[in-house]
């Protein structure tokens, strides 16, 4: 079993609009959470890092949230632009291991 | 900075025969890491290397693929007598010795027919 689980799976939004992705996890110990931004065939971009202290992490419309009691994270994309239609990777990492989550796959359609 | 290179983007091959592929990581980051990943999943680890040392292989990594990293800068990863289930991407990611954000490069994509 995954022990970074994302959902939903995919969704699709009008552009515009706002949306929130999930991130449960069970990797322990950690000591980051990572958000990454996939484009179809390209190789994945850093958007947020968040030690396990920190709660919320910003990066322009992207703001990652943190609950290391609970497990979860969040990724909310606000006001929701074309370009933002990719596929979005929640990471766990200790010391030089990671560990992915499938994806949610986003699509922003106009 | 001109980020992590991989070569080739894009790879067509028979099945049987052997492909190997290049990664140039940022200059100076000494960590350096390769994934494979398939349509819809995300990224599996494959191996890790600190300098020249490789420190993790996955038990992914059957006897017909190698890694190496021989002077700590470029990677080469080698997959011999290729399989159609080795067709995916091939990713390359390294980090600096010191701070934490991780650099994917564009991937390689092996498509075995």
């Amino acid at each position: 079993k995954n022990q970074v689980e994302q959902s939903p799976q995919s969704l699709i939004i009008l552009e515009g609009k706002n949306c929130t992705l999930q991130c449960n996890y069970t990797v322990s110990p950690f000591s980051n959470l990572r958000w990454y931004k996939q484009d179809t065939g390209r190789g994945p971009v850093s958007l947020t890092i968040m030690t396990f202290s920190e709660n919320t992490k910003s990066n322009g419309r992207y703001t990652a949230t943190l609950d290391a009691d609970t497990k979860q994270s969040s990724l909310h994309i606000t006001a929701s632009q074309l370009s933002d239609s990719a596929s979005y990777i929640c990471v766990v990492s200790w010391d030089y291991k990671l560990s992915f989550g499938a994806g949610t796959t986003v699509t922003v359609r106009a | 900075d001109t980020g992590v290179s991989q070569d080739p983007r894009h790879k067509i091959t028979k099945r049987g025969q052997n492909v190997t592929f290049r990664c140039d990581p940022i200059s100076e980051h000494n960590r350096l890491y390769w994934y494979r990943q398939t349509l819809g999943q995300g990224p599996e680890f494959l191996t890790y290397f600190q300098n020249e040392a490789q420190l993790e292989k996955s038990r992914l990594l059957s006897d017909r693929f190698s890694a190496e990293r021989p002077k700590g800068s470029f990677s080469t990863l080698e997959i011999q007598r290729t399989e159609q289930g080795d067709s995916a991407m091939y990713l390359c990611a390294s980090r600096p010795r010191s701070g934490n954000t991780i650099y994917f490069g564009e991937g390689s994509w092996l498509t075995v027919v």
